[in-house]
This record gives C-alpha cells, structure tokens and sequence, in this order.
C-alpha cells in the first residue's frame, strides 16, 4: 500500500544545533503537509508545499519538496527549547484526496 | 475562530463494550475527518466525510466501528465492541474542502481498554 516514511524516527540535539528530519513517499503525491504535534498536544499544522522543487521558509524552519514529489524534508536552524515536538510530513497520493502521516520525527532540544 | 471541539478527553472502558465519541468541526468547514493515532505513530484516517456523505471509510474496521454526520456538522465516532488494541488517541480535524487543504485538529480523546 502506500506509505510515508520519515527518518530519523528521534533526535536529541543540544540547543543551538540545526536538526533535519525527511520524508519520503512511495508514490507521488500532489502535495506535502508538515504538522508539529507536542507532548500531549495535537497535530498543528505548520505548512504546505504544493509545487515539485519548492522551498518554503519560516523564520528558522525550512521545507523542501522533492523534485519528482515524493519526498520532503524540514530543516531547523539553531534550536530552541520551544522547537521540542513531533514532526509529521502527510500528503495526499496523486489519485486520491486521501491524507497519509509519515510516523513522525521526534525532537528533543537539551539546553 | 473557534477550533475543532472534542469530546469526551479521556475514556477508560473495558474490552467488549462500546465507547462514542463527538466531534464539532470549524463552523463552514465541509470536510470532516477522523484519526486513529496510536502511541508513536502518525495518525491513521479512519473515515474522511464530504458533507454528510462519507468519501472514504477504507481503513475503518466496520465490524466495530461506526460513524455518522447526518446533518453535515457534528460527527460521531462509535466502537462496539472495544478491543485492547482500540487503546489510542481518536483524533477529528476538519477542513474547508478536501484534504488537499490544510487540516485543522481537535484535542483528540485518549481511549484506554483494560
């Protein structure tokens, strides 16, 4: 079936370090979400990418998305403490309107 | 705006009998989805609603589980009967079409089968 994978699946890093987590699709897909969820919290969701090779920026976070659409990553400049969560990538399959959630990087920053 | 309302937030049942849960989405948003999220995994669409009508309900076990929106506003989610691997956080969002826009998530309620 179609799967959304993401590695790794946990980082520790001290605070002030950059931090990376990827995402990769086994079939095409028409758009990639990211979402940050906290401890105990809900998925929030932060941006989307819709066009193949587009770069997305957020004050520190930045988002890519593949040029054959299958895959995604999101990169973090100098963590902070408040950047602790679980990152999830989710997309939409090409041929369906269906969303499907990579299984989430988690993020601990040490300060 | 007012978000995604949830409820209950937490339920502790045992295995074999039945648990339902309530979802209000934003006001206007048409689409209306309902996630299974198991400790350490992403959520997992269980049924995903296009007004009153169901778009997708592939991934629902429907030996056990039952949705409905009848009026294209609230939702809710049944199980009956529980089983322990039901245990996990029930996750609705909402969005203003389809998923191919961003989703908007509830509080989610957290089921425990013991």
């Amino acid at each position: 079936g179609q799967q959304v994978m993401q590695i790794p699946q946990y980082q520790h890093v001290q605070e002030g370090e950059d931090f990376t987590t990827y995402c990769n699709s086994s079939t095409t897909l028409s758009n990639i979400q990211w979402y940050k969820q906290r401890p105990g919290g809900h998925p929030v969701f932060l941006i989307q990418l819709v066009k193949s090779g587009e770069v997305k920026k957020q004050k520190r976070l930045t988002f890519q998305f593949g040029e054959a659409k299958k895959n995604s990553s999101l990169h973090i400049t100098a963590t902070q403490t408040t950047d602790v969560g679980t990152y999830f990538c989710a997309g939409p399959p090409s041929n369906t309107g269906k969303l499907i959630f990579g299984q989430g990087t988690t993020l601990q920053v040490k300060p | 705006e007012a978000g995604v309302a949830q409820s209950p937030r937490y339920k502790i049942i045992e295995k074999r009998q039945s648990v339902a849960f309530w979802c209000n989405p934003i006001s206007g948003h048409a689409t209306l989805y309902w996630y299974q999220q198991i400790l350490g995994q992403g959520p997992k669409l269980l049924i995903q609603f296009q007004n009153n009508g169901v778009v997708d309900d592939s991934q629902l076990p429907k030996d056990r589980f039952s949705a409905e929106r009848l009026k294209g506003v609230d939702s809710t989610l049944k199980i009956q009967p529980a089983k322990l691997e039901d245990s996990a956080v029930y996750l609705c969002a909402s969005s203003p079409q389809f998923s191919n826009q961003p989703q908007h998530f509830g509080d989610g309620t957290r089921l425990s089968i013991l």
